[in-house]
């Protein structure tokens, strides 16, 4: 059975820390893995990672897929209060995307 | 319109009564997702259409789940027959569609579904 799992669940560090998230999938007919940030209802999409070992990043976040051990990893550094939401991991599986339970960061001020 | 609109905005029914979601997507988006945000479960991917083709349905969670698009615009999601674990957050997304969930999506507000 395709599943996503992303670990922790939940995390709170303070403002300033950096923080790793962390996917591992076990999909067939992988695609790409796509990261998401959820505040409220609504993810917005942060990045897209099809090829191993190239690293993608925009501002305090970055992302790298490893192809070999099936995860990849959300990095944010210098966190700030308004990065606190839900961190969605999934992976597109030809038609069909497959979803992780998220992870839930906590920014303290 | 300036954004992707779903209606009702929230909706308590009983278990056994069929109900029906709309959304209106941003004019001219091709691409339009249908999600369903449990309580405590992570984003649930239901269906997505092209145009007016759905390509792929096996993400709906049971048969009595169905989605139409009309007209390339207007979206409708139906269950029939609704269950209480039907309870969730629905949200409906557009895009450009060029590059499938890949192009930037553009979310509405979300129908909150209670099945009491």
């Amino acid at each position: 059975e395709d599943k996503v799992v992303q670990s922790p669940l939940s995390l709170v560090v303070h403002e300033g820390d950096t923080v790793t998230l962390n996917c591992s999938y076990e999909v067939t007919n992988f695609r790409s893995l796509l990261w998401y940030k959820q505040e409220k209802k609504a993810p917005t999409f942060l990045f897209m990672l099809t090829s191993s070992g190239i690293e993608k990043k925009s501002g305090r976040l970055s992302s790298i897929l490893d192809k070999k051990e099936l995860s990849s990893i959300l990095n944010i550094t210098a966190t700030q209060t308004g990065d606190s939401a839900i961190y969605l991991c999934a992976v597109d599986r030809d038609d069909k995307i497959i979803f992780g339970k998220g992870t839930r960061l906590h920014i303290l001020p | 319109g300036a954004g992707v609109s779903q209606s009702p905005s929230n909706k308590v029914t009983e278990k056994g009564k069929d109900v029906e979601l709309r959304c209106d997507p941003i004019s001219g988006h091709t691409a339009l997702y249908w999600y369903r945000q449990s309580l405590g479960q992570g984003l649930e991917f239901l269906i997505y259409f092209q145009g007016n083709s759905a390509p792929d349905k096996s993400g709906l969670p049971s048969d009595r789940f169905s989605a139409e698009r009309t007209g390339g615009s207007v979206s409708t999601l139906t269950i029939q027959r609704t269950q209480q674990e039907d309870s969730a957050v629905y949200l409906c997304a557009s895009a450009r569609g060029t590059e499938i969930f890949t192009d930037t999506q553009y979310f509405g507000p979300g129908t909150r579904l209670t099945v009491l």
